[in-house]
């Protein structure tokens, strides 16, 4: 079964700090992967996405990931955080099945930002 | 357009009650989702459908849950009897084309909490 790993379950860092979460799955074949955000109080939105392409994706707010497809991995990165930045974090992979697709969500990071 | 618009927000109920939790799409999105997220499990896919027709349910828990899409505005999920372990926030999606390579947007959630 397609699974998706969020590494850190909560973390807490400062105003300016860089932030990187990791994310792995496992499926050996081609897969979408896709980062989420929510807001605390809000709902989930897009981060940013990769299909094909540069395995470097750039999505909104100044997050980026990169895929490594050798590693099975998706992380996310921000170089420096802001207390807005403060939100839970879910990694999404979309892979075929049958003759449709299954999106799997990780468990979430929950990240604290503080001022 | 005012995105995925989900109500109640807030739902407190009584075990045993019947529980009807309401989504409207975006207009011109042909896939709807339904996810419930709990601290204990995630984001779980409960069902979607595809031009109004469920296409996999294999996420519903049990029987007491089921759900509808009688036209391409709107689509229920209904828990009946609720009980206390169905307490969750539960998110309606929406996307266009296929689901593999589309984003999903997110409504807002409902909060369920059965006593």
């Amino acid at each position: 079964a397609q699974s998706v790993s969020q590494h850190n379950h909560h973390v807490i860092l400062s105003e300016a700090a860089s932030l990187e979460l990791g994310c792995n799955y496992s499926y050996g074949g081609t897969v979408n992967l896709f980062w989420y955000v929510q807001y605390p109080g809000q709902h989930l939105q897009l981060l940013l996405k990769y299909f094909s392409g540069d395995p470097l994706v750039k999505g909104i707010k100044g997050f980026e990931a990169e895929f490594i497809k050798s590693k099975f991995s998706f992380n996310l990165r921000k170089p420096s955080v802001q207390w807005s930045d403060t939100a839970e974090y879910f990694c999404a992979v979309n892979v075929p099945s049958s003759n449709d697709y299954k999106l799997s969500f990780g468990a979430g990071t929950t990240v604290t930002v503080r001022a | 357009d005012a995105g995925v618009i989900q109500s109640p927000r807030h739902e407190v109920t009584e075990m045993g009650q019947e529980v009807t939790l309401r989504c409207k799409p975006i207009s011109g999105h042909d896939y709807l989702f339904w996810y419930r997220q709990t601290m204990m499990r995630g984001l779980e896919l409960l069902i979607y459908f595809n031009n109004n027709v469920p296409i996999d349910d294999s996420g519903m828990p049990e029987d007491r849950f089921s759900a509808k899409m009688p036209n391409a505005s709107f689509s229920t999920l209904k828990i009946q009897p609720s009980e206390p372990r169905d307490s969750a926030v539960y998110f309606c999606a929406s996307s266009t084309g296929r689901w593999g390579t589309d984003t999903q947007y997110f409504g807002p959630g409902t909060r369920l909490t059965v006593l």
